[in-house]
């Protein structure tokens, strides 16, 4: 167990459908991050939250769209995916001060799009 | 921005030694990170250098050249469990809270 919480584990998913993924961390941490991960490819950074502030958009498309509610919890939603958004994506979070050292990450959502 | 470059795989038997290099450029630069990742599980954090040198963690080792933009982390005693990617990541000045991952390096240990 490393904290951070997401949550469904499996998705499979509509092109035409809406859903959520959820994340929720338990270790007071002020940054959260979402991640894509794709067989054969980086770490895909897609957005960062500090202080429930949005402070990064990796030039993602507007079909997912994140929300952070507060600094414990994090969502994604996701509308009129493709299939080429099928892949892991994974939730973080660190301390959020500039220089701190290590990212919790959770376990992922392993999303396939039909 | 940032890049990362990292080799895709390396092989070796248990016992022994595997060094996984890690080149990046990025504009600005608090320190790298090591995270690794088995099949199916999350990343998980092994170490962070901020100051050029080696830092030892059991059979893990760390080092970080600032002037030569380049680190390499070194698994000794290798053990089956061992197989996993591993990912170096750099937190930059550039971007708050950025942390930049590269493609990560498969290591495959065999008996």
């Amino acid at each position: 167990e490393t904290g951070v919480t997401q949550t469904p584990r499996h998705l499979v998913m509509g092109m035409t459908n809406k859903k959520s993924l959820k994340c929720e961390q338990h270790l007071g941490h002020n940054a959260m991050y979402w991640y894509k991960q794709s067989a054969k490819k980086p770490l895909e950074l897609m957005f960062v939250y500090n202080f429930k502030e949005q402070t990064e958009n990796n030039s993602v498309p507007s079909r997912f769209s994140p929300e952070c509610p507060n600094s414990s919890h994090l969502f994604l939603h996701l509308h009129t995916l493709q299939p080429e958004d099928s892949a892991l994506y994974l939730c973080a979070s660190s301390q959020g001060d500039p220089v701190d050292t290590e990212a919790f990450f959770g376990q992922g959502t392993r999303l396939t799009v039909v | 921005g940032q890049s990362l470059e990292q080799p895709s795989e390396v092989t070796a038997v248990e016992g022994a030694i595997v060094q996984i290099n890690c080149t990046y450029q990025t504009s600005g630069f608090y320190g790298l990170s090591w995270y690794q990742q088995h099949d199916g599980g999350a990343p998980t954090f092994l170490s962070y250098n901020a100051l050029d040198g080696l830092e030892e963690t059991g059979r893990f080792s760390s080092f970080l050249s600032r002037s030569d933009s380049y680190g390499y982390l070194l698994l000794q005693e290798l053990q089956m469990k061992d197989s996993a990617s591993y990912f170096c990541a750099v937190r930059g000045t550039d971007s708050w809270g950025k942390l930049q991952f590269g493609a990560g390096t498969q290591v495959v240990v065999t008996p």
